[in-house]
């Protein structure tokens, strides 16, 4: 199946704070997932990636936790800046060849 | 530059009528996408292809007619248009057609499309 979402969750964070951004993904076979960024009026661009055989993997300022027992993805981004502000996917691929999106939510960064 | 380059970036037509939307990449990868975005953002593959061959058609009607001239353009036609056809439109192209760190899709900036 897909993770469908009827309508699109916002997380309001202060600038300066941490941000965690919660991803429930449907297939338990997938095997790689990936975070995209989407601004306004652009497309996605991607984030940070982790496989099945990993639990968590780190950037700059960004941190993705795999939960393989709930399916559950989260992103992390430490000190929060307006920059931020976009709407956030993950996506989940077990075939390889194709990804499924998440619902999306929507980050907006507040001074 | 623009790596995933799509035009129109706006489109605005009736119902019944047809339009392409055309998508060129230049970064040398094999492998073309067309996405749909609708209005609540949720973002769906329609098509795939690699080295010009169709590899991924998601049950997308037979109005919608992709065509890939070579490996660097893959064109989306879409006929008699309705107007749950209204959505964004993205071109992506990956290295190829294996998703890894290395090869995964970089999008274009999107073509909006909307049928009145």
């Amino acid at each position: 199946g897909e993770s469908v979402g009827l309508h699109l969750p916002t997380l309001s964070v202060q600038e300066g704070d941490n941000s965690i951004i919660n991803c429930a993904y449907s297939n338990s076979a997938s095997d790689y997932f990936i975070w995209y960024k989407q601004e306004s009026g652009k497309g996605p661009q991607f984030i940070i990636d982790i496989r099945s055989n990993m639990d968590k993997r780190q950037g700059q300022r960004v941190t993705v936790l795999l939960n393989k027992t709930v399916k559950h993805l989260s992103l992390q981004i430490a000190a929060t800046q307006p920059g931020d502000s976009a709407v956030y996917f993950c996506a989940e691929s077990y075939s390889t060849d194709k990804l499924i999106f998440g619902t999306g939510t929507r980050l907006q960064v507040f001074p | 530059d623009t790596a995933v380059s799509q035009t129109p970036k706006y489109l605005v037509t009736q119902m019944g009528n047809d339009k392409s939307i055309k998508c060129e990449q230049n970064l040398g990868h094999d492998t073309m996408y067309w996405y749909k975005q609708d209005s609540k953002k949720f973002l769906k593959i329609m098509f795939s292809y690699n080295n010009k061959e169709l590899i991924i058609n998601e049950t997308v009607p037979n109005r919608f007619s992709p065509k890939s001239p070579d490996k660097a353009h893959l064109n989306l036609h879409i006929n008699s248009l309705e107007l749950g056809d209204s959505a964004v439109y993205f071109c992506a192209s990956s290295q190829d057609l294996v998703l890894a760190g290395g090869s995964l899709p970089f999008f274009g900036e999107g073509s909006r499309l909307t049928v009145l």
